[in-house]
């Protein structure tokens, strides 16, 4: 059981490049987040999905779209690469459920931004 | 807004000793979740241990084991037994309970946790 897969695993982007992080799940999961996490700091919401088609803000989305074509798949785009955006990056998902259900994370994405 | 504060940035415990580590929140809800979420070097991010905040009873997982006060929005981890193995960051993390809703963790700063041998 694979669970929840992130590619690529480290990236190193030019200022105002652009890159898709790419997440997907093998647990038939209703629910997939995307978090970044910065040096020191705890991890921060920055888009989610109920479902298929269905996507909403977190905490921090500017900068960042999201889109979910399939129950499986949950991309993140960063359009202009800024140097602020240089964070690991994790997605996860989770059951459909009352919110005790823990979420399932991928092992990381980290990007830099040059 | 929600909040999480862990007002420990670091702790160390000798092996086979019990530590424990602090988070407060806060929040207007009265139905929520709290969890501990540990993140070793290997940047994994593995769930130690959840509560309801429903349920008066606190929370245990084997070594791991909480203390939740809910009036003053305290939620404590302790580790008993600790094994070299704990050594990682631990984050507290809180959620409302929504009916058939996305669970938006808010997470906490970090405490790093140090075994020594």
């Amino acid at each position: 059981n694979a669970g929840v897969t992130q590619t690529p695993k480290f990236r190193i982007l030019k200022i105002g490049q652009s890159m898709t992080l790419q997440c997907t799940q093998d647990m038939n999961h209703n629910y997939m987040y995307w978090y970044r996490q910065d040096p020191g700091m705890g991890l921060k919401l920055i888009y989610y999905s109920v479902g298929a088609g269905i996507t909403d803000k977190g905490e921090v989305p500017n900068g960042y779209n999201v889109s979910r074509s399939t129950t499986e798949d949950f991309p993140l785009r960063l359009e202009l690469a800024a140097p602020s955006q240089t964070s690991v990056y994790f997605c996860a998902s989770s059951t459909r459920d009352r919110g005790n259900q823990p979420q399932h994370f991928g092992d990381g994405t980290r990007l830099s931004i040059l | 807004a929600q909040t999480v504060t862990q007002s420990q940035p670091e702790m160390s415990v000798q092996e086979a000793e019990t530590v424990t580590l602090s988070c407060t929140y806060d929040t207007s809800e009265s139905d929520y979740y709290l969890f501990w979420y540990k993140q070793p070097p290997s940047r994994q991010m593995i769930l130690v241990i959840r509560q309801e905040a429903y349920k008066q009873q606190n929370a245990t997982e084997n070594r791991f084991s909480v203390n939740f006060q809910k009036a003053a929005k305290s939620f404590s981890l302790k580790i008993s037994d600790s094994q070299l193995g704990d050594a990682a960051m631990y984050f507290c993390a809180y959620s409302l309970g929504i009916i058939q809703g996305a669970q938006k963790l808010v997470f906490g700063q970090g405490t790093r946790l140090t075994i020594n041998p």
